[in-house]
């Protein structure tokens, strides 16, 4: 089984819907992101969480709220959808420890129209 | 203004090359530097981490560089095979004080043809 799994891999919504993403980790990680990925700009940060009670704005958060339900559990919401929200969407874990690598997920597709 | 740079979208070598990749960096003071490797679709995996106080790191096939001096990070393939060809991505911590965020390269996709 993937260490670190997304659902949907896959969406499809409407301008001004709310959607969920959500993310899950059998790494035991105490330190999960989620990141946007566009063609030609890279991954951005979003939101990142060093545990359950710590969540931090990364560089593009306005239109995102995030929720850290369980040390396993990050997930990431669009409350009004707009379609340059367009994009592929990672969650991430990583260790403690500065240096540590960051596992990814499979990742989602979202495509707002 | 910080900028994270890889040498170029796209590189083409034939398959058995060594291919070489950049990745330059301005206002930045990393105590790390990453390089990951994606493929169509996927998540990024993770390669090789090199710290500011070692010149190279060695994983196989892969070797990377890091010049302090020069802000600049390198990431060879020996022996390139079609299996290589992806997209690498380089990372580092924007604080400089080993904090626990990355800042991404747009990354570089490597073709190798057979």
């Amino acid at each position: 089984d993937a260490d670190v799994t997304q659902t949907p891999r896959n969406r499809i919504t409407k301008t001004g819907k709310r959607i969920m993403l959500e993310c899950s980790q059998t790494k035991g990680h105490d330190r999960m992101y989620w990141y946007r990925q566009d063609p030609g700009l890279g991954l951005q940060l979003i939101y990142y969480s060093f545990d359950v009670k710590d969540i931090n704005k990364g560089e593009i958060s306005d239109g995102y709220s995030v929720s850290r339900q369980a040390q396993a559990k990050f997930s990431l919401s669009l409350e009004s959808a707009i379609p340059n929200q367009t994009a592929l969407y990672f969650c991430a874990t990583s260790d403690t420890g500065a240096g540590e690598t960051q596992y990814f997920g499979p990742g989602t597709r979202l495509l707002v129209l | 203004s910080q900028k994270i740079e890889q040498n170029s979208e796209a590189l083409n070598i034939q398959e058995g090359k060594t291919a070489t990749l950049t990745c330059n960096y301005t206002n930045y003071s990393p105590a790390y530097l990453q390089w990951y490797r994606q493929d169509p679709g996927r998540g990024p995996v993770f390669l090789l981490l090199i710290r500011e106080n070692e010149k190279e790191k060695r994983k196989e096939r892969l070797k990377v560089t890091f010049d302090t001096t020069l802000k600049q990070s390198l990431f060879h393939i020996t022996a390139s095979q079609p299996a290589d060809s992806a997209t690498y991505l380089c990372a580092l911590d924007p604080s400089g004080a080993g904090s626990y965020q990355l800042t991404f390269g747009k990354g570089t996709k490597l073709s190798v043809i057979p």
